[in-house]
């Protein structure tokens, strides 16, 4: 099954409200990494996190790493248009296989 | 973005014939994917490779085989298709493996009828 989980799959904001999307791993990460798939396109990088408990800011986005390298957020502060689309965990389980989570679509309402 | 074309874009076709999926990339990046995204599930890995010859499969890989002659190309392959393989499928390829950042292809949708 799905080794790579994300909550909630979908999400619809007023625009200017804050967005959360949250992913867990059932194992260990050395690493995990976030993409945006913008509505018809392909994903694409936004950010790396490597140590434990890291915390690493993009303008309005936050992403956070959690202490045992399991769990990962990213935290969206008031929203606009232009971040519609759906958000993206991933991994490295084995190897150097990328496990990506489910995904979170994000719907921002004018 | 990194040079990576996938080819067919669009493809319909039907069950029991095969299809092949080419991801052709520029960049002279070792690590190609494979993944397949259908609603609710993302972006699971089919198959991947690690260089020249050397492939391992990913987490739905029954179906599917892959192969990769020259460091540029990598090739997917339903052998027999199924109405379960219509989906949109992505390459993309890492010049760093797990260290690195994954470049996506514009994506190929098969449909099978």
């Amino acid at each position: 099954g799905q080794q790579v989980m994300q909550i909630p799959q979908y999400q619809h904001v007023q625009e200017g409200e804050d967005f959360t999307t949250y992913c867990n791993s059932s194992t260990t990460l050395s690493n995990i990494q976030w993409y945006k798939q913008r509505p018809g396109g392909h994903p694409v990088f936004l950010i790396q996190l490597v140590k434990s408990g890291e915390v690493k800011k993009q303008k309005r986005l936050t992403f956070q790493f959690g202490e045992a390298k399991k769990n990962s957020s990213l935290h969206i502060t008031a929203t606009q248009t232009t971040d519609v689309g759906t958000y993206f965990c991933a991994g490295p389980l084995t190897g150097n296989q990328f496990y990506f989570g489910t995904g979170t679509s994000l719907t921002v309402i004018p | 973005d990194a040079g990576i074309t996938q080819s067919p874009r669009h493809k319909v076709t039907e069950t029991g014939t095969p299809v092949t999926l080419r991801c052709h990339q520029t960049e002279n990046h070792r690590y190609m994917y494979w993944y397949r995204q259908d609603p609710g599930h993302g972006l699971r890995l089919i198959h991947y490779s690690y260089g020249v010859k050397d492939t391992d499969k990913g987490e739905v890989s029954d179906g599917y085989s892959v192969s990769r002659s020259k460091t540029e190309d990598f090739l997917l392959t339903l052998e027999s298709a199924t109405s379960s393989q219509t989906s949109v499928y992505f390459c993309a390829t890492s010049g760093t493996g797990d260290t690195g950042e994954l470049f996506f292809g514009e994506g190929s949708r098969l449909t099978v009828l």
